[in-house]
């Protein structure tokens, strides 16, 4: 099983708080993701990070950001939440060699009321 | 153009049915590929990487030929416990995964 793990798994918050979805893993893995998938829909990649202090847009543009300040830590937040960000959040990590397989935690259900 | 592009679903089969899925990915610089498998609502997991020569785990077998920049994986006497959808995805240096659509295979006794 993989040690990544996603907090909290469902949430329900009203429009315009600020939000914050907990991811962390314990591989060492350098590389971390965060992907938005709808309900039966492809996967969008949001953020991703190549280590400490590194971070990217994906390609589906996104009004929230992300940090990674320890290995192990890439929070994604949401500064005032919407009802178009209901959605489910993925985040995923993998070594820093092509060729190795990423590892999903559980998502974050998010509904914004 | 996408990516990564694959078969559109859904594939309904019965038990003990020999399935195919097609991959095509667009960047030529790609250079390593996965099958990853999502149950409904859960989060993908790896099914198998894919190698140049081909491999085959159980009844699952993946190919990939570069030079048409196709992948396909072949799934040998269906069970239930197959269905699911079934995500194509592309690695390059220097980028993130990329994942396909995924094609939804349901499996029926």
């Amino acid at each position: 099983e993989a040690d990544i793990y996603q907090t909290p798994r469902y949430l329900v918050i009203g429009t315009g708080k600020k939000i914050t979805l907990e991811c962390s893993q314990t591989m060492g893995h350098d590389k971390m993701y965060w992907y938005q998938q709808d309900p039966g829909m492809e996967l969008h990649l949001i953020h991703y990070s190549y280590g400490v202090n590194s971070t990217e847009k994906g390609d589906l543009s996104s009004e929230s950001t992300v940090s990674r300040i320890r290995t192990e830590h890439f929070p994604l937040t949401l500064e005032s939440a919407r009802p178009s960000h209901t959605s489910q959040y993925l985040c995923a990590s993998s070594e820093s060699a092509t060729g190795v397989k990423a590892f999903f935690g559980q998502g974050t259900r998010l509904t914004v009321v | 153009r996408k990516e990564v592009e694959q078969d559109p679903g859904p594939f309904n089969v019965p038990e003990g049915a020999t399935v195919a899925f097609n991959c095509t990915y667009s960047n030529s610089a790609s250079q390593s590929f996965f099958w990853y498998r999502q149950d409904c609502r859960k989060e993908p997991k790896l099914l198998m990487s894919v190698y140049s020569s081909g491999n085959e785990d159980g009844r699952f077998t993946a190919q990939l030929n570069r030079a048409s920049q196709y992948i396909s994986l072949l799934i040998r006497d269906s069970k239930l416990s197959d269905s699911a959808t079934y995500l194509c995805v592309v690695n390059q240096a220097g980028t993130a995964l990329i994942f396909g659509k995924g094609t939804t295979l349901s499996v029926s006794s």
